[in-house]
């Protein structure tokens, strides 16, 4: 079993849709991240978060420690948001990075 | 350009050549990550550098691969005699150092071994 799982692995979805990618790990973390990669293989942190929900734009991460799940929403998805969305905790003293393996998404026009 | 910059983008070699991979920092970052990332995967932690002192190593990091960061600027991956198996991108990402920093990616090199 992966230390952090994703779910879904693939998402299709309409313009203007809600999106909610999921995310479980089983170890103790410092902090939870979600990234967005494109084609080509840039890596943009879009959250860091240990506790409770942060919002930037349409864009929501949510956090429950005690159940060791994390939440991605997108609100109003626009095809431009295609992308991979990858989850990632950081821990030990190096604070180095263990992903899930991604979540391709797709948003048709 | 302040963000993490990495050389060469791509690179293709034979099986058996070495090479060498550079990553240059954000300027006050002191912290230094290189992740390898396979087709269809999550990037994997390879090594970790504090300043010039390299602090961490996964078990991925066989024999073949050495990384260097001298002076604690810029930072080198090399790996020698390479496999087909190592075919993929190399990720460096630098953050500074306490409590809980972001990392920033640099663009990525995407090995291929023929």
């Amino acid at each position: 079993k992966n230390e952090v799982e994703q779910s879904p692995q693939n998402l299709t979805a309409q313009e203007g849709e809600f999106i909610t990618i999921n995310c479980s790990y089983s170890v103790g973390i410092s902090a939870l991240h979600w990234l967005q990669q494109h084609p080509g293989g840039g890596i943009v942190s879009l959250f860091m978060l240990s506790s409770g929900k942060k919002k930037h734009g349409r864009l929501i991460a949510t956090i429950n420690i005690q159940e060791k799940h994390s939440s991605l929403h997108i609100t109003a998805s626009h095809p431009r948001d295609s992308a991979v969305y990858i989850c990632a905790v950081s821990s030990g003293s190096a604070r180095q990075l263990t992903f899930g393996s991604g979540t391709q998404l797709t948003v048709l026009p | 350009d302040t963000g993490v910059s990495q050389n060469p983008r791509h690179k293709i070699t034979k099986r058996g050549q070495n090479v060498t991979f550079r990553c240059d920092p954000i300027s006050e970052h002191n912290r230094l990550y290189w992740y390898r990332q396979t087709l269809g995967q999550g990037p994997e932690f390879l090594t970790y550098f504090q300043n010039e002192a390299q602090l961490e190593k996964s078990r991925l990091l066989s024999d073949r691969f050495s990384a260097e960061r001298p002076k604690g600027s810029f930072s080198t991956l090399e790996i020698q005699r390479t496999e087909q198996g190592d075919s993929a991108m190399y990720l460096c990402a630098s953050s500074l150092s306490g409590g809980y920093n972001e990392q920033f990616f640099g663009p990525g090199t995407r090995l291929t071994v023929l």
